[in-house]
């Protein structure tokens, strides 16, 4: 899993393998957001899942959010090599004097395909 | 989609001169932020701006200063810049439409800077 300090962890499948990459957070939030990077590019959100909904799906993506145990997930079901790239989670840790801070997990980084 | 833009994308710098990283977004977002990535670790908030003249300090502000001069360019300068100031640094903007804890970020390409 990810988060903080932590540093950026590492996956390596096949093509067709579904995948699973956790986060899970330290202080409350209402929305977990997920980020994918492509090498040499800036982060762009792929996913965002509110606390109400505790899963959101977006084609072959599903993220899983749990408030009680402060984690998050997201799954790439069928993965292709396209998907190959880092994915952070982000939440907003609503703390008095911040507004629309977003603070970011070290990331995971997916490779797909040789 | 949004647009946003840095310059220069890559910068050489000697230690102890100024550096001015440019950002410029086109999508009438009120939230600009700057942030560092450094190889393995995710993405830390230097400085933050919810509007023309704004500036806050983010997580990491220690020898970064940020101008807000205008809706759609936000600077990060480095006044002195030192050798561990190397990274890759990502402008961001955002709106929170969906209320707080919302805001989606659109990021630019990136700027990477070497201090030697």
């Amino acid at each position: 899993s990810q988060w903080g300090e932590e540093n950026l962890q590492a996956l390596s499948i096949q093509e067709g393998e579904d995948v699973t990459m956790n986060c899970s957070y330290k202080t409350y939030t209402t929305v977990v957001h997920w980020y994918r990077q492509d090498s040499g590019r800036g982060p762009a959100l792929i996913i965002l899942i509110r606390s109400n909904e505790r899963e959101k799906r977006s084609g072959r993506l599903r993220a899983t959010l749990d408030t009680s145990s402060q984690s998050s997930s997201l799954s790439i079901t069928a993965a292709q090599c396209e998907d190959t790239a880092v994915y952070f989670c982000a939440t907003d840790p609503l703390l008095s004097g911040s507004f629309n801070k977003l603070t970011f997990g070290a990331g995971t980084r997916l490779a797909v395909c040789p | 989609e949004a647009a946003v833009t840095q310059s220069p994308r890559n910068k050489v710098a000697v230690t102890g001169g100024k550096v001015t990283l440019s950002c410029n977004q086109t999508n009438n977002h009120n939230n600009m932020y700057w942030y560092r990535q450094d190889t393995g670790h995710g993405l830390r908030l230097i400085h933050y701006s919810y509007g023309a003249g704004s500036t806050e300090k983010g997580d990491i502000p220690d020898g970064y200063k940020a101008s807000r001069p205008s809706q759609e360019n936000f600077s990060l300068i480095l006044e002195l810049a030192t050798p561990s100031q190397t990274s890759v640094y990502f402008c961001a903007s955002g709106d929170a439409l969906g209320g707080r804890g919302q805001d989606t970020q659109y990021f630019g390409p990136g700027t990477r800077l070497l201090v030697l």
